[in-house]
């Protein structure tokens, strides 16, 4: 199977730089991707990770690494608007002619004047 | 505008009521999806589906159906068998080809909620 594990909640002001983590296990591996979720909102897709390395896109960016079966949500320059749940998600690499994705449980962000 | 619509936003069920949680896609997507989440958890699968007239059980079936009898439509029907049915629905879509990992478009979701 696969499992993936996230802080529950992050705090930070406003113009901070915050860190979300996500750790993973699974028997096969095509990338790893991150959501963001406001309350009572629909999940936005942010970033996707196939390799190693940095994706940036404006204040986000995703690192992974395959090796250590880990990857990151790195939010600079924090604003209020970016208050909201980041969930990691990985395909199920048991479902090789379909895109089924498990998610993390979710890491919560707030941010702070 | 292309994107996914899902009615109602809150929808009541009393005790041994099926009800019908509608899902609509204009983006030609292949695949659609169901998920569930409860508060301050997840999102869980209840049922997907790849192309028209064909779909499979998620990780959390049990007491929903569905069907897909249109490319646009994926209707769920919470169903009296489900004994907790209180949560926050949402349908996904995605292209449906097997690449790497596909991005999934989320619906403004529906809450369900039991009288």
């Amino acid at each position: 199977g696969q499992s993936l594990e996230q802080p529950s909640e992050v705090t930070a002001v406003e113009g901070a730089i915050v860190q979300i983590n996500c750790t993973y296990q699974t028997s096969g591996f095509y990338g790893l991707s991150w959501y963001q979720q406001h309350d009572g909102g629909a999940p936005t897709f942010l970033s996707y990770n196939a390799l190693d390395g940095l994706e940036e896109t404006g204040r986000f960016s995703s690192f992974l690494s395959r090796s250590d079966s880990y990857g990151y949500l790195l939010l600079q320059e924090l604003q209020m608007k970016d208050s909201a749940s980041y969930f990691c998600a990985v395909r199920d690499p048991l479902n090789t002619g379909f895109q089924k994705l498990v998610f993390g449980t979710g890491t919560r962000l707030l941010v702070s004047p | 505008d292309g994107g996914i619509t899902q009615s109602p936003k809150y929808l009541f069920r009393k005790e041994g009521q099926n009800v019908t949680l509608s899902c609509e896609q204009n983006l030609n997507h292949d695949a659609m999806y169901w998920y569930r989440q409860d508060p301050g958890q997840g999102l869980r699968l209840i049922y997907y589906s790849q192309i028209v007239n064909d779909f499979q059980k998620g990780d959390i079936a049990e007491g929903y159906s569905v069907s897909r009898e249109k490319k646009e439509s994926f209707p769920l029907t919470v169903t009296s068998a489900q004994k907790n049915p209180t949560a926050f629905y949402l349908c996904a879509s995605s292209r449906g080809t097997s690449g790497n990992q596909e991005t999934q478009y989320f619906g403004p979701g529906t809450r369900l909620l039991v009288l």
